[in-house]
């Protein structure tokens, strides 16, 4: 139980394109679902708090129009980042918290992305 | 701000050793501490630990939180090469999770 996909794994994208990444949770609801970056090296870095059917809440320093969170169901988030650059190049993982498990969160795989 | 500290950041052993890895936080309405393992991908879970003194077991891993002095230690005993991964401690303040740097464990056949 408490399975947590992401989608895509990798993406390698051109500097100015948006990407978006998708975060389900596969066998139970989650109520609340994390974004997360980290850097090489670094520990994790929470992004934003989504809950659904409304707006995240982001952490300070994370720019909300750069980092588009939509939390339409209780089972998918997405995160859309907008005109991608180098800089934003990361792995970035999301997270579910909901059901039986309470307020642990459970983890998906991790998105990669590399912007050229 | 919450703040989650690991020690050490680094750590290589042989296999068969045993380790133990330190984590230490200040954290404002703090509800628990968590363990996960994370190899190449995302963070697995390990443990929860909302009660002081109270040892959690799976296996050869092994961890303990002491709420007064706000530390919690995770055991790992005859560690074997699959044993090497990132091991992150957090805090959990409501639904927020704070993650500490991590401790990089190498376990050397």
């Amino acid at each position: 139980g408490a399975v947590v996909s992401q989608h895509p794994s990798w993406v390698i994208c051109k500097s100015g394109t948006s990407v978006k990444i998708e975060c389900r949770s596969l066998d139970f609801q989650a109520t609340t679902m994390f974004w997360y970056r980290q850097f090489p090296k670094q520990s994790l870095m929470l992004m934003a708090t989504s809950n659904e059917g409304s707006k995240a809440t982001y952490e300070q320093g994370v720019e909300k129009d750069k980092f588009l969170i939509n939390h339409a169901s209780l089972t998918l988030s997405t995160l859309t980042v907008t005109s991608a650059h180098p800089e934003d190049s990361s792995f970035y993982i999301c997270s579910a918290s909901g059901g039986e498990g309470g307020e642990t969160q459970y983890f998906g795989p991790g998105t990669r992305l590399l912007v050229l | 701000e919450d703040k989650v500290v690991q020690s050490p950041l680094s750590l290589v052993v042989h296999e068969g050793d045993t380790v133990t890895l330190n984590c230490s936080y200040e954290v404002t309405n703090f509800r628990s501490l968590l363990w996960y393992k994370q190899e190449k991908k995302a963070p697995t879970f390990l443990f929860m630990l909302t009660s002081s003194g109270i040892e959690k077991k799976s296996g050869r891993l092994s961890s303990i939180l002491d709420k007064k002095e706000l530390f919690s230690i995770l055991n790992i005993t005859a560690t074997q090469t699959g044993d090497s991964a990132v091991y992150l401690c957090a805090s959990t303040s409501g639904s927020r999770l704070t993650f500490g740097e991590g401790t990089q464990l190498t376990v050397n056949p």
